[in-house]
């Protein structure tokens, strides 16, 4: 497609599970971006991958939350042992520039409930 | 640490009116500037940016906004709203650089359009 794409759309869980959201990016864009939107709330950046690795993770709350990209594509967000807390929309973007003034593209998000 | 307010939850316009969304910015150096929109069902779009020269920046939908320097703000005009540009509202800042897409977001301003 042509834009980003995030799978599931939505997500129920119970509290303590294990759920994964998927990003797929525009087709060549290096950089790529996790945001979490808890309700009434802006974003909140998470992380940042340019390329492969991860160049920023600072906005991840703790240690239950991982990203991964492995081939600089599609991305990965973990969750385990979820809490009520976790649940909001989780946003992913991603762009075509390394740094200076380029734009973001978001997908439509995951919304996560857990239960 | 960075920061922004939308000090404006909600805000209700005929159509036709004119409109101004406010926006606030802490910052400690010259900041990136943003204003997205985000409708039901559809990603964060970017209606326009600042970086540097000229303080009035044109966007997409007809869109402006101004930077003030003295006063710490970025506010969003339009002179005639339309029935579609209601919708959520998000102004942003951000370090620009390496980092241009780590982004902190205000709480946002929900606009209604009545017809």
């Amino acid at each position: 497609g042509a834009g980003v794409s995030q799978t599931p759309s939505n997500k129920v869980t119970e509290k303590g599970k294990y759920v994964e959201l998927r990003c797929d990016p525009i087709s060549g864009h290096t950089a790529l971006y996790w945001y979490r939107q808890s309700l009434g709330q802006g974003p909140e950046f998470l992380i940042y991958f340019q390329g492969t690795g991860a160049a920023d993770d600072s906005g991840l709350p703790n240690d239950r939350f991982f990203a991964v990209r492995p081939e600089g594509s599609v991305s990965t967000l973990k969750i385990q042992r979820t809490e009520r807390g976790d649940s909001a929309v989780y946003l992913c973007a991603s762009s075509s520039s390394s740094g200076g003034v380029g734009e973001l593209f978001f997908g439509e998000g995951s919304r996560l409930t857990v239960l | 640490a960075q920061s922004v307010t939308q000090p404006d939850i909600h805000i209700t316009v005929s159509e036709g009116a004119s409109l101004e969304l406010r926006c606030n910015y802490s910052y400690g150096a010259t900041p990136y500037l943003f204003w997205y929109v985000q409708s039901p069902g559809q990603g964060l779009q970017l209606l326009l940016k600042y970086f540097s020269g000229d303080t009035l920046v044109q966007g997409i939908k007809g869109f402006e906004a101004e930077f003030k320097r003295s006063q710490s703000s970025f506010n969003l005009r339009k002179p005639s709203v339309h029935w579609s540009d209601a919708a959520e509202y998000f102004c942003a800042v951000g370090a620009g650089g390496t980092s241009y897409g780590k982004l902190t977001f205000g709480q946002g301003t929900i606009l209604t359009v009545h017809p």
